[in-house]
């Protein structure tokens, strides 16, 4: 199937600091890429949806400012959580798609973020 | 999107096979049900989907109802590997070709020696 890596897998910074996740799809172009967030003990919640060259959508209550999303080429999205405090601390996972009717979104191994 | 309703836990000794029913009575007739189960600290592992046929893989078989407003997972032969949070989601459509998974609660499976 189908792989798609998270890189750093995990991170600590200090609050207020900046921090850039990537995520990448290794064998397949992705016209789509997502972003979620996962809270110990919960669901995934979407936070952005983002297409190769375009501005990324966001959820309702997901602060674009802060979670800024570049989906740069069709392999790579970033998603840089901009001063980080410790309320952001939470597992951040990518998925990638091809976009095309019926295919499935193929998930990243996900980010540990833990902000001092 | 229509929304799913799953058992929260489930056992399942190893060796048989576990059957995870999901509940999806507000589905569309071009809404696929797809399958995904996350590990403890993974992303989510991509297991089966269909549309309104059985379908089955290497991994599971997926058993849709004929009115589609419930399905079954089934793994034939359950192993300790198989122990994970099972999500069933009804894939929502955003239009140009672009679709969005939301995911819910989920069905924690522990597969028991």
């Amino acid at each position: 199937g189908a792989v798609v890596s998270q890189h750093p897998s995990w991170v600590i910074c200090k609050s207020g600091t900046s921090v850039k996740i990537e995520c990448r799809s290794l064998d397949f172009q992705a016209t789509t890429m997502f972003w979620y967030r996962q809270f110990p003990k919960q669901s995934l919640m979407l936070m952005a949806t983002s297409n190769e060259g375009s501005k990324a959508t966001y959820e309702q209550g997901v602060e674009k400012d802060k979670f800024l999303i570049n989906h740069a080429s069709l392999t790579l999205s970033t998603l840089t959580v901009t001063s980080a405090h410790p309320e952001d601390s939470s597992f951040y996972i990518c998925s990638a798609s091809p976009g095309l009717a019926g295919d499935e979104q193929f998930f990243g191994p996900g980010t540990r973020l833990t902000v001092l | 999107d229509a929304k799913t309703t799953q058992p929260p836990s489930m056992d399942c000794a190893e060796g048989r096979a576990a059957n995870l029913p999901c509940n999806h009575s507000t589905i569309s007739g071009n809404e696929y049900v797809y399958w995904y189960r996350q590990i403890h600290s993974q992303g989510p592992q991509y297991i089966i989907h269909g549309l309104k046929n059985n379908e089955t893989n290497e991994m599971a078989s997926l058993i849709i109802t004929e009115d589609r407003k419930s399905s079954t997972l089934i793994l034939p032969h359950a192993t300790l590997r198989d122990t994970a949070v099972y999500y069933c989601i009804v894939r929502g459509f955003l239009g140009a070709g672009s679709y969005q998974l939301t995911f819910g609660k989920g069905t924690k499976l522990s597969v028991i020696p």
